[in-house]
């Protein structure tokens, strides 16, 4: 079954309005998970590391401000993108590694994605 | 920074067919690993590889790392349209926080 959910799965927003996404690992402890944008037939592109209890790690070209990431607890990381607009329509997928616990630690486990359109 | 090198980009092949994809690299990962996703969906893990040399089967598919662990390969035998999907590959390095380094991905269509 799924170790990592992703909510929610699709949505349609207004052009100016902010979106966020939860992303939970079900199972395990992850004091660090990963943010990143697909687009169509083409790899995952790192946006930020998450760390819990402390600020997230941006990649390069990625706006912080604009993607706003929160590590509030050991099992969950939620991404907001403020004031969306149509460029930043993508799949959104989020990752943990296991904890060495119940899930392997070099296994990076995948949330099931979160649709993004903005109109 | 490392780079992960993923071929071919496009595949498209007939029920039945063998194929291999390579995802090679000049950096050493701790651990290699490969994905399939299906559209509007996350990557699923097919198989984490650690240990340079190592061969890995699950049913039709073939993993291979490289003796160095610089690179790897999928091999699929008798390629079935439910095969269809995009591959990843991912590399771990022992730095880098933890990160791992995505292949481009290849797109590949098995036609019934």
């Amino acid at each position: 079954g799924a170790v990592v959910s992703q909510h929610p799965s699709r949505v349609i927003c207004k052009s100016g309005t902010s979106v966020k996404i939860e992303c939970r690992s079900l199972d395990f402890q992850a004091t660090t998970m990963f943010w990143y944008r697909q687009f169509p037939k083409q790899s995952l592109m790192l946006m930020a590391t998450s760390n819990e209890g402390s600020k997230a790690t941006y990649e390069q070209g990625v706006e912080k401000d604009k993607f706003l990431i929160n590590h509030a607890s050991l099992t969950l990381s939620t991404l907001t993108v403020t004031s969306a607009h149509p460029e930043d329509s993508s799949f959104y997928i989020c990752s943990a590694f296991g904890d060495r616990g119940r899930r392997d630690s070099e296994t990076q486990y995948f949330g099931p994605g979160t649709r993004l359109l903005v109109l | 920074t490392q780079l992960l090198e993923q071929s071919p980009q496009f595949l498209s092949i007939q029920e039945g067919e063998n194929l291999t994809v390579y995802c090679n690299s000049s950096s050493v990962f701790s651990s290699l690993q490969w994905y399939r996703q299906e559209p509007g969906e996350g990557p699923v893990l097919l198989v984490t590889v650690v240990t340079g040399g190592e061969v890995k089967k699950l049913k039709r598919l073939t993993f291979q790392f490289g003796d160095a662990r610089k690179d790897s390969s999928l091999h699929i035998t008798a390629a079935q349209p439910g095969d269809t999907g995009l591959y990843l590959c991912a590399g771990r390095g022992n730095t880098n926080a933890g990160k791992s380094t995505f292949g481009d991905g290849t797109t590949l269509t098995v036609k019934p």
